[in-house]
């Protein structure tokens, strides 16, 4: 099985601040990758798919990069709204992987 | 516009099973397999397989060979993810979700709590 795995774990941050967070996988996945946002209890809430395209709707400040091994999810400028935890998913073999999540918290 | 709606919380005892039902509606059922993924409380996102909604045939992750079952029934657009010999272990929030290779629409979740 491929391993996700995301950093950092948790992330302290204040709105206006630009983060970004890091999945890495434990082979290549080429550029198979979704981003997720979930809030408590709710279901996931997909942002980015194939490492970099925005879903529709999502805004523009939520930005993806990377192929291979190391892809990144970038939020250009923290709103509010964003505080959360973050999943990355690869689905370029089976079975899928999630990364364990990281959760954004208010500074 | 995509719906997936899933049956209620239930409360199982250890060694008995479950049965997870996911109603989809705003697209063609059989056009896109269907997951399941849970996720423990406090815990992350676990995928457990899915089911191809036009023939019928799954794939499930390694680690619940053997227990899951996920079936259909296109007369109804309706997807089921069945777990036996339930343990502890397996209390959980069930989610549905619709396939695209990444996941874009998902189910509100069932949670399923095991306890004696």
């Amino acid at each position: 099985d491929i391993q996700m795995t995301q950093s950092p774990s948790t992330l302290s941050a204040s709105v206006g601040d630009r983060v970004t967070i890091t999945c890495r996988a434990s082979q290549s996945i080429s550029r198979w990758l979704a981003w997720y946002q979930q809030k408590p209890g709710k279901a996931p809430k997909l942002l980015i798919y194939e490492a970099s395209s925005l879903e529709s709707g999502v805004p523009s400040r939520f930005s993806g990069s990377g192929s291979g091994t190391e892809l990144t999810l970038t939020i250009s400028s923290l709103q509010p709204d964003d505080f959360a935890i973050y999943y990355c998913q690869q689905y370029n073999t089976y079975p899928y992987t999630f990364g364990q999540g990281t959760k954004l918290e208010i500074k | 516009q995509v719906q997936l709606v899933q049956s209620g919380a239930e409360v199982k005892k250890p060694g008995a099973s479950v049965k997870v039902s996911c109603k989809a509606s705003g697209h063609t059922f059989t056009g896109y397999y269907m997951h399941w993924v849970r996720q423990a409380p406090g815990e992350g996102l676990e995928w457990m397989g899915w089911i191809n909604t036009n023939t019928g045939g799954a794939n499930y992750a390694q680690k619940f060979q053997g227990r899951v079952t996920m079936t259909r029934d296109t007369s109804i657009d309706t997807a089921y993810m069945e777990l036996s010999r339930l343990r502890s272990d397996d209390t959980a929030v069930y989610y549905c979700a619709r396939d695209n290779g990444y996941i874009p629409y998902w189910g509100q979740g069932t949670l399923v709590t095991v306890s004696s």
